[in-house]
């Protein structure tokens, strides 16, 4: 089956330091993996993906993601964290194998970032 | 730039009530999704579509229907609206998978209360 966990609640980090979310899953064939940021009354912002290719991924606003197979890891890093940050995070994955009608995405439950200054 | 709309922002309901959720979106995807959002359980799936008049159920389908009629634009219907359903309402549109362009794009969300 498939699932995404997002082990941490919560990730405090101070502004200009390097910022780490993590997102581990389990599916049956390759992952498609994805990041949406959420500001408050907000829906959900696209970040990034990986689909195929290079396992470092870049997105908006200076996130990447690093796509690591042996661990089923696709952690969201920032090199230096800016308060604006402050969001919820939720990580994605859709099985590449599954091409039947079930195009779904399973979200993880979220990380709440508090960047502060 | 994607745009997914939403017919509200905020809705206050009382139990019983039929509700209608209205979604829009502006870049001819095939599918529409639409997801409730509760803190602590993530984003879960209701109904989706991958056509015109075409649907599938969710994780979570009990109390709700949907309706497609036009490419564009996807209802989420409360048939008798009950107090358990209180929540974030979003709607998603993406193109269909194996285009290599199938990323969700999400709508600024309805917060439902029922009364």
């Amino acid at each position: 089956a498939q699932s995404v966990a997002q082990p941490e609640d919560q990730v405090n980090v101070a502004e200009g330091n390097p910022l780490t979310v993590k997102c581990t899953y389990s599916v049956s064939g390759n992952p498609y993996l994805f990041w949406y940021v959420q500001y408050p009354n907000r829906g959900l912002q696209f970040l990034l993906k990986y689909i195929t290719g290079d396992n470092l991924v870049k997105g908006s606003y200076g996130f990447e993601a690093e796509f690591n197979k042996s661990q089923t890891s696709f952690h969201l890093k920032k090199p230096s964290a800016l308060v604006s940050d402050s969001a919820l995070y939720f990580c994605a994955v859709r099985d590449s194998l599954r091409m039947d009608s079930s195009y779904k995405l399973i979200f993880g439950s979220g990380t709440r970032l508090l960047v502060r200054p | 730039d994607v745009k997914v709309t939403q017919s509200s922002r905020y809705l206050v309901k009382r139990t019983g009530e039929k509700v209608f959720l209205e979604c829009v979106q502006d870049m001819d995807h095939e599918n529409m999704f639409w997801y409730r959002q509760d803190p602590g359980l993530g984003l879960r799936l209701i109904y989706f579509s991958y056509d015109v008049k075409m649907k599938e159920k969710g994780d979570i389908p009990e109390g709700y229907s949907v309706s497609r009629e036009k490419k564009e634009r996807f209802s989420l219907i409360l048939e008798s609206a009950s107090t358990n359903q209180t929540s974030m309402y979003l709607c998603a549109s993406s193109f269909l998978p194996g285009t290599g362009e199938e990323t969700q794009y999400f709508g600024p969300g309805t917060r439902l209360l029922v009364l």
